[in-house]
């Protein structure tokens, strides 16, 4: 049973554009929400999280944004570049268990 | 340079053999993981392990064994028993139960498993 839902799970966008992935939660539990991002043979690396005392995290292009009534959270990237193409999990945790649930990834293709 | 090493990044296995995938951190981490990835699949847990000489099984242990005998290194050992092992390997680690932390997990380059 998957407990995160990631959507969509391959996104094609121009460069300068708005790259958009959303994801969806269960366990009510989840407190913590990150994004990894992770280049083709590489192993995935923190992007960026959110505690859901706080509804959005802005660094530099990257942007999450929480809605903790929905069980919802999403990564925003703008201006989108080439270097960004890549496939980003979301992931989610509870307090103390240490065990993430990921979401199954969206390949992002920023054209030039 | 702190980090996660995994070796060997390519491996190729014949049916019927085992092969051990080795993890190391130096990053004084307490807890380390061991997760597949397949195409379109995420990343699923095989094991876990949260403290020297104990861990768990994940989702996907199945034909998979682990050892911790050191805080530093979790070697994982695909077994003869795992029908299908041609995926990609990630090892990461997470907590310093000896300081305020977050759940960020560190991952390894990974190793591509390949059965012949």
């Amino acid at each position: 049973q998957q407990q995160v839902k990631q959507s969509p799970q391959s996104l094609i966008v121009q460069k300068g554009g708005i790259s958009i992935i959303n994801c969806a939660y269960e366990n009510t539990a989840f407190d913590y929400f990150p994004w990894y991002q992770q280049f083709p043979g590489k192993g995935p690396a923190l992007l960026i999280a959110i505690r859901p005392d706080v509804s959005e995290k802005k660094e530099g292009r990257f942007t999450i944004s929480f809605n903790k009534s929905a069980k919802q959270f999403s990564l925003h990237i703008m201006d989108s570049q080439p270097g960004d193409s890549a496939t980003y999990f979301c992931a989610s945790s509870s307090g103390g268990s240490y065990i993430p649930t990921f979401g199954r990834g969206t390949s992002l293709i920023v054209h030039p | 340079d702190g980090g996660i090493t995994q070796s060997p990044k390519y491996l190729f296995r014949k049916e019927g053999q085992n092969v051990t995938l080795s993890c190391e951190q130096n990053l004084n981490h307490d807890a380390m993981y061991w997760y597949r990835q397949d195409p379109g699949q995420g990343l699923r847990l095989i094991y876990y392990s949260q403290i020297v000489n104990d861990f768990q099984k994940g989702d996907i242990a199945e034909g998979y064994s682990v050892s911790r005998e050191k805080k530093e290194s979790f070697p994982l050992t695909v077994t003869s028993a795992q029908k299908n092992p041609t995926a990609f390997y990630l090892c990461a680690s997470s907590i310093d139960l000896g300081t305020t932390s977050t759940d960020t997990q560190y991952f390894g380059p990974g190793t591509r498993l390949t059965v012949l």
